[in-house]
């Protein structure tokens, strides 16, 4: 099956700091990737949706200058969170669309991230 | 907006025997309807997809239903085993884009 990898798996940063999570298609190519992030017990939750060479599209109370997105090849995305907080503490997923009728979307393994 | 309900109880149930999970939803029917485990600190894994003109998907032990008068799919598992124990998740995609919405989980865990 189709594999997606995402990096880190853990992050612990300080307040104020940036942090790059990379998300990647390993076998296939993937036009569209999602953002999703996850609290305890709790949904995921759309954040964006990343189209390799075109803007992502942010969903409604996502801050697009906070959670940058670049999907610059068909195989690589990338979060990063700028001057993180505390309360963007959480677990983002990425998932990678296949091609074709259906909506099979593949999930990464997910990044914890800790904003001390 | 469109809302999903699963069942927030954790599902205990005896190893061998079928569990039945449900998702239930309000509004309009999705074009496809999709399920996945998840299991602590791992991201998502699919499971089986339905369409909205499917009234039944099987894919070994799994089962799905999907009743668009009711508004609600049925997950089973038969013959469950304590490897089945997760937390699963039911995911509707609405139209034409590809987001998906998920439901908040129905944790199971199947006793030896």
């Amino acid at each position: 099956g189709a594999v997606v990898s995402q990096h880190p798996s853990r992050v612990i940063c300080k307040s104020g700091t940036s942090v790059k999570i990379e998300c990647r298609s390993l076998d296939f190519q993937a036009t569209t990737m999602f953002w999703y992030r996850q609290f305890p017990k709790k949904s995921l939750m759309l954040m964006a949706t990343s189209n390799e060479g075109s803007k992502a599209t942010y969903e409604q109370g996502v801050e697009k200058d906070k959670f940058l997105i670049n999907h610059a090849s068909l195989t690589l995305s990338t979060l990063t969170v700028t001057s993180a907080h505390p309360e963007d503490s959480s677990f983002y997923i990425c998932s990678a669309r296949v091609g074709g009728v259906t909506n099979e979307q593949f999930f990464g393994p997910g990044t914890r991230l800790t904003v001390l | 907006s469109q809302k999903i309900e699963q069942n927030s109880e954790a599902l205990n149930i005896q190893e061998g025997k079928t569990a039945t999970l449900t998702c239930n939803y309000t509004n309009y029917s999705p074009a496809y309807l999709q399920w996945y485990r998840q299991d602590p600190g791992r991201g998502p894994v699919f499971l089986l997809l339905i369409r909205e003109n499917e009234k039944e998907k099987r894919k070994e032990r799994l089962k799905v239903t999907f009743d668009t008068t009711l508004k609600q799919s049925l997950f089973h598992i038969t013959a469950s085993q304590p490897a089945d124990s997760a937390t699963y998740l039911c995911a509707l995609r609405m139209d034409s884009s590809y987001k998906l919405i998920f439901g908040s989980g129905t944790r199971l865990l199947v006793r030896p």
